[in-house]
């Protein structure tokens, strides 16, 4: 099942922070979590495997909430070039806590920022 | 280092004829996917391999979506006969190993149009 990510767009000015959000109806194992420019491939950002645990690359970190099967992206002091649309990828905790890799992408959220 | 590499960007051909997409993983590693990309559906995953063994296929919507990976350096996905609502945007992706701690790494991806 899909992932829901909320919200589906949102603009900022250059400087200010934005939060994307995925949920997810299943208990998760992972959340990874991409950013697509227009006619590009998605690039990897970060994954999170623990609940609570927090990442960061740059301006840009994540927290996994196990407990409540959803992760949060956080983007500080926003430029240009965050401008894009972010997807989360989850894997869903399966018996055992094997994991096999396969991910389902939500729908996406497009972020555009201006000068 | 070279990254994923897809061939070819580009395909236009009329409804049923065989279209073949072709993938070169990064060198070394040993799982790949093939997703479909479109405004209506999203980031999908059609079928993924780990040591040149197809894993999962439940994503391959129809007999005519056949995929085969040969050797550790070559993966194609085919279609025939092709239909209009096979347009999308086909990306190949790789990783290290399969398990939830690798990240994808993605092709720039075959842009498909069914006319």
């Amino acid at each position: 099942q899909q992932p829901v990510q909320s919200p589906q767009a949102v603009i900022l000015r250059e400087g200010e922070d934005a939060v994307i959000n995925c949920s997810s109806s299943k208990a998760l194992y992972s959340v990874h979590w991409y950013r697509q420019k227009h006619g590009e491939a998605p690039v990897f950002l970060m994954i999170l495997l623990k609940g609570g645990e927090q990442k960061g690359h740059e301006k840009i970190s994540a927290s996994f909430n196990e407990k409540k099967q959803q992760s949060s992206l956080y983007l500080t002091a926003s430029q240009l070039s965050y401008s894009g649309t972010y997807f989360c990828g989850t894997e869903s905790a399966v018996a055992g806590g094997t994991s096999y890799g396969k991910l389902t992408f939500g729908q996406g959220t497009i972020l555009t920022v201006h000068p | 280092d070279a990254g994923v590499i897809q061939s070819p960007r580009h395909e236009v051909t009329e409804m049923g004829q065989e279209v073949t997409l072709r993938c070169k993983p990064i060198s070394g590693h040993n799982s790949l996917f093939w997703y479909r990309q479109t405004m209506m559906r999203g980031l999908e995953l059609l079928i993924y391999f780990n040591n040149n063994v197809p894993i999962d296929d439940s994503g391959m919507p129809e007999d005519r979506f056949s995929a085969k990976m040969p050797n550790a350096s070559f993966s194609t996905l085919k279609i025939q006969p092709s239909e209009p609502r096979d347009s999308a945007v086909y990306f190949c992706a790789s990783s290290l190993a399969l398990t939830a701690y690798q990240p994808q790494h993605f092709g720039d991806g075959t842009r498909l149009s069914i006319l």
